[in-house]
């Protein structure tokens, strides 16, 4: 079946502009996870979605980054303002529950670089 | 929060060498230790992962090894190909309570597998 896909893939943005970065999950996956992996280093956690209700925003940088999934399913990630420290890989993952050791799968990632 | 070390950051093997990433991770409350692999401008993919109730597990060519006292787990590769070249990261989550199964990752392992 089909896996997790985010787009844009690429997003050039000049400093101070609004991005958008939209991920569709796998289908039926209740948590949806977006990390932020900056060059040559591991991902970063960001925030945590069950269903539609954001349980963990601690992730997030600052109150420029802002998540939603009004209906469950598709999230945007969206930044404010951009910056040039936000440039980064932003990845998405999913996992069908929310029980112990759920595989999270992840999405192809969006690459902001910010000028 | 949770803190994990991977070491070494670069491994250079020959093909049909072994090769063993070691992490350490600071949570002891942490279950559950998933291995990702992600290649050049990839996705990252799930290669194995280990409970905290088990010790070990063994996928054809891949284990993981696991040691709850002393807080690390490592990944061997035997009889390494061309096509593993890539870069390993670790991770370290704890579903239950508030942390939701976020997970942390270390900060990879560049192996390159030299035919």
């Amino acid at each position: 079946g089909a896996g997790v896909s985010q787009s844009p893939r690429y997003k050039v943005a000049k400093r101070g502009q609004d991005v958008a970065l939209r991920c569709d999950p796998i289908s039926g996956h209740v948590s949806l996870f977006w990390y932020q992996q900056a060059l040559g280093q591991g991902p970063e956690f960001l925030t945590y979605f069950q269903n539609e209700a954001q349980l963990d925003k601690s992730g997030l940088p600052s109150d420029r980054f802002f998540a939603e999934r009004p209906e469950g399913s598709v999230s945007t990630l969206k930044i404010q303002r951009t910056q040039q420290e936000d440039s980064a890989v932003y990845l998405c993952a999913s996992s069908f529950g929310f029980v112990q050791g759920e595989t999270q799968y992840f999405g192809p990632g969006t690459r902001l670089l910010v000028l | 929060g949770e803190n994990v070390e991977q070491h070494p950051s670069t491994l250079s093997v020959q093909e049909g060498d072994s090769a063993v990433i070691k992490c350490t991770y600071s949570d002891s409350a942490s279950n559950y230790f998933p291995w990702y692999k992600q290649e050049l401008g990839k996705r990252p993919q799930l290669i194995i992962d280990i409970r905290s109730n088990v010790g070990e597990k063994k996928d054809q060519r891949i284990a993981v090894t696991l040691n709850k006292t002393a807080k690390h787990f490592s990944l061997h590769i035997t009889e390494t190909q061309p096509e593993d070249s890539a870069v390993y990261f670790c991770a370290a989550s704890n579903a239950g309570g508030t942390s939701y199964g976020k997970l942390t990752f270390g900060q990879g392992t560049i192996l390159t597998v030299h035919p």
